[in-house]
């Protein structure tokens, strides 16, 4: 068992569905990441929040939209996804976005859209 | 262009025989050396983190090493429950903050 939470686990949505990923983590840190993984590739990172502030934005398209309510939460809107678009989606926290700890990632969210 | 390239792609071992995986970088502002661990529908799992050449990080029967301009992943005496595919990732500056990229990963299938 990992110690960052996402869910769903495995969402199906249409292209013109909105729906929205959910990670949580207990550990007190203080940066978060999402980052997208395609079938037999490495992660991709697409944003980095660091103390709830965006701090990295990876020329991810706005139908992606990534939200930090607060130092525990990270979510990740989406709407008017294509199907390129269908990956595993996953989240990770870190002690800092300075400090030399590791990331630790979340089981992912499988994303297909139809 | 900073760039991680891992080798091999993919390795089968047999129980018991000893192997090396490799992780070649060339980047600038090199700020730590992580490797990982994925299972099938999982998310990667943390391993080891090295920052300078001449280190060395052990866990049971993996060992990971690293000079200025590779790392290696020792597996000593393997196990079928050793199969994964690992994840190499070096971590850099980026502006205020630092991003980690990731090479392409070794799937290692380790057979009874």
């Amino acid at each position: 068992d990992t110690e960052v939470t996402q869910t769903p686990k495995h969402l199906v949505m249409g292209m013109t569905n909105k729906k929205s990923l959910k990670c949580e983590q207990h550990m007190g840190h203080r940066a978060m990441y999402w980052y997208k993984q395609k079938a037999k590739k490495p992660p991709e990172l697409m944003f980095v929040y660091s103390y709830e502030k965006l701090s990295i934005n990876e020329s991810v398209p706005s139908r992606f939209s990534p939200e930090c309510p607060n130092s525990s939460l990270l979510n990740l809107h989406l709407h008017a996804l294509q199907p390129e678009d269908s990956a595993l989606y996953l989240c990770a926290s870190s002690q800092d976005k300075a400090g030399n700890q590791p990331q630790h990632f979340g089981d992912g969210t499988r994303l297909s859209i139809l | 262009e900073d760039q991680v390239t891992q080798s091999p792609e993919a390795l089968r071992l047999q129980e018991g025989e000893s192997s090396s995986l490799n992780c070649s970088y060339t980047v600038s502002g090199l700020r730590g050396l992580f490797w990982y661990r994925q299972d099938p529908g999982k998310g990667p799992e943390f391993l080891f983190t090295l920052y300078s050449a001449g280190e060395e990080k052990e866990k049971e029967r993996l060992k990971a090493t690293i000079t200025k301009k590779e790392s290696f992943l020792h597996i000593t005496a393997p196990k079928p429950e050793d199969s994964a595919t690992y994840l190499c990732a070096v971590r850099l500056r980026m502006d205020s903050s630092y991003k980690l990229i990731f090479g392409s990963g070794t799937r290692l299938l380790v057979r009874p």
